[in-house]
C-alpha cells in the first residue's frame, strides 16, 4: 500500500512569488491535514479538509490556503511568499475525520531566498 | 491553553539505557495523546498513543505513563537501541478535531 505522497520535494522561491504543494494521501484515506515544520516553532498545525471540506484551520495568516478534490488529493498554496515562510511542509492523512493514526509524508522542503 | 510542554530538548544514553521523555498540557478536552518519532528526511511516524481512561500503554520497548491529575505524561523507551536515535514528539488532540498539538521535540542519541 502506497504511502503518502508529498511532491515536489524541494523547492527553492524567492519572496514575494506563490508555490503549491500536492498531496496524494493513503489510497481510501479521505482525511488531509497540513502541518509546518520549522526549527523555532516547530511543527504547527495549518488547517484540515475531509471529503473536501475544510474542517479546521490554524493560526496562520490567509496568505496560507488550500483545497480538497473529489479523489481525496490536496494542494496547499503559500500567496506572496516571505523569507519566514521557508519550511518543511507535511501532509498526513488519515482514514476518517478524527487525528488518530495520522500517516505523514516526507514532506516538501521550502526555501524562500 | 492549546501548548503541549515537551522537556528535555534533547538527550544522550547508552545502548540499552531507558530514556524518558515528559510532556505536559493544559487544556483538559485532550483526549487523545500520540507520540511520534521523526528521523531525518522523513516525517514523523505514530509510535504509540494513548487516551486519559488509561495510566499506561506499552507496545514493544515503549510505554506510555500517564498522569490524568497532573496532565502529563511520558515516553519511556525500554533497552534503547542505536537505531532509536531519532526526534520524538508528543502531541494531543481533541476528539474529532484532526488537529493534533505538537511539543516542541526531543532529539534523542544513543550511543553504541
Amino acid at each position: 500500500k502506497a504511502g503518502v505522497t508529498q511532491t515536489p520535494r524541494y523547492l527553492i522561491k524567492t519572496r514575494g512569488q506563490q508555490v503549491t504543494l500536492s498531496c496524494s494521501p493513503i489510497s481510501g484515506h479521505r482525511s488531509v491535514s497540513w502541518y509546518q515544520q520549522t526549527p523555532g516553532q516547530g511543527l504547527q498545525f495549518l488547517f484540515e479538509y475531509f471529503s473536501e471540506t475544510q474542517r479546521n484551520k490554524g493560526n496562520f495568516p490567509g496568505r496560507f490556503s488550500g483545497r480538497q478534490f473529489s479523489n481525496s488529493r490536496s494542494e496547499m498554496n503559500v500567496s506572496t511568499l516571505e523569507l519566514g515562510d521557508s519550511a518543511l511542509y507535511l501532509c498526513a492523512s488519515s482514514a476518517g475525520p478524527a487525528a488518530n493514526v495520522l500517516t505523514f509524508g516526507a514532506g516538501s522542503r521550502l526555501t524562500v531566498l | 491553553q492549546q501548548q503541549v510542554k515537551q522537556s528535555p530538548q534533547s538527550l544522550i544514553v547508552q545502548k540499552g539505557g531507558i530514556p524518558i521523555i515528559n510532556c505536559a498540557y493544559e487544556n483538559t478536552a485532550f483526549d487523545y495523546f500520540p507520540w511520534y518519532q521523526q528521523f531525518p528526511g522523513k516525517g514523523p511516524a505514530l509510535l504509540i498513543a494513548i487516551r486519559p481512561d488509561v495510566s499506561e500503554k506499552k507496545e514493544g520497548r515503549f510505554t506510555i505513563s500517564f498522569n490524568k491529575s497532573a496532565k502529563q505524561f511520558s515516553l519511556h523507551i525500554m533497552d534503547s537501541q542505536p537505531g532509536d536515535s531519532a526526534t520524538y514528539f508528543c502531541a494531543a488532540s481533541i476528539q474529532n478535531t484532526g488537529k493534533l498539538i505538537f511539543g516542541q521535540g526531543t532529539t534523542l542519541q544513543v550511543k553504541p
